[in-house]
């Protein structure tokens, strides 16, 4: 299993400023999945990151406006650049683990509203 | 187009109660389908796995089903209580390339 903290667990910003949300796993993994989480909507994958190579993007999402870092196997952050009202979502940092690393795990999510 | 269609999009029952969630999908190839449950404010949790050759896997009052035929599956909960109030979200795997497509989720509350 994994168990995945994030830091903040919910903020409430201004619009034009970042934000830079943290997500530790308290085992090293290769990969490490960024969502969004629109009210009422299913979850969609903003990027896969991948320690020591950039991340890859999915479509519709850009690494200007979603910078992100992973320094580690245990760690990773998204910074939501230049925030707009339309960026209020709950981002969900994940991770598959186990022996087939057919379990996806999830943090708790981050709840972030744009003034 | 991969899609993930579940139903109802919210449902109201009583404690004790029994109820079926329904997922439809369209993804193809297929590798496998999960159900995760999300508390309000928290990341959603696996509850069951399953792969082309599974009908059925029980976690503890949670029996998904699975027909691969038709794509569809269930999530059947037994003598529901008041900590299954929660949205409950089907994701199904593409084989090859393991991407995951996510249903929007069935909100589930059960009242005393």
């Amino acid at each position: 299993s994994a168990v995945i903290s994030q830091k903040p667990s919910r903020d409430i910003c201004q619009r034009g400023t970042s934000l830079t949300i943290q997500c530790q796993v308290d085992s090293q993994v290769t990969m490490m999945f960024w969502y969004r989480q629109q009210p009422g909507q299913s979850l969609t994958l903003i990027a896969t990151a991948n320690q020591g190579s950039e991340a890859t993007y999915e479509s519709g999402f850009v690494i200007d406006k979603f910078p992100i870092s992973r320094p580690n196997l245990t760690f990773s952050t998204l910074t939501v650049s230049n925030m707009s009202p339309e960026d209020s979502s709950i981002y969900l940092c994940s991770v598959e683990a186990g022996a087939l690393t057919d379990t996806q795990y999830f943090g708790p999510g981050t709840r972030l509203t744009v003034l | 187009k991969n899609q993930v269609e579940q139903s109802p999009q919210s449902l109201i029952i009583l404690e004790g109660k029994n109820c079926t969630l329904q997922c439809n999908y369209t993804v193809s190839p297929f590798s496998n389908l999960r159900w995760y449950k999300q508390d309000t404010g928290r990341g959603p949790v696996s509850l069951t796995i399953m792969t082309f050759s599974e009908n059925t896997k029980s976690n503890g009052r949670y029996t998904a089903t699975l027909d691969a035929d038709t794509k569809q599956s269930s999530l059947h909960i037994t003598a529901s209580q008041l900590s299954d109030s929660a949205s409950y979200i089907c994701v199904v795997v593409s084989g090859g390339s393991y991407i995951p497509t996510f249903g929007r989720g069935t909100s589930l509350i059960v009242h005393p």
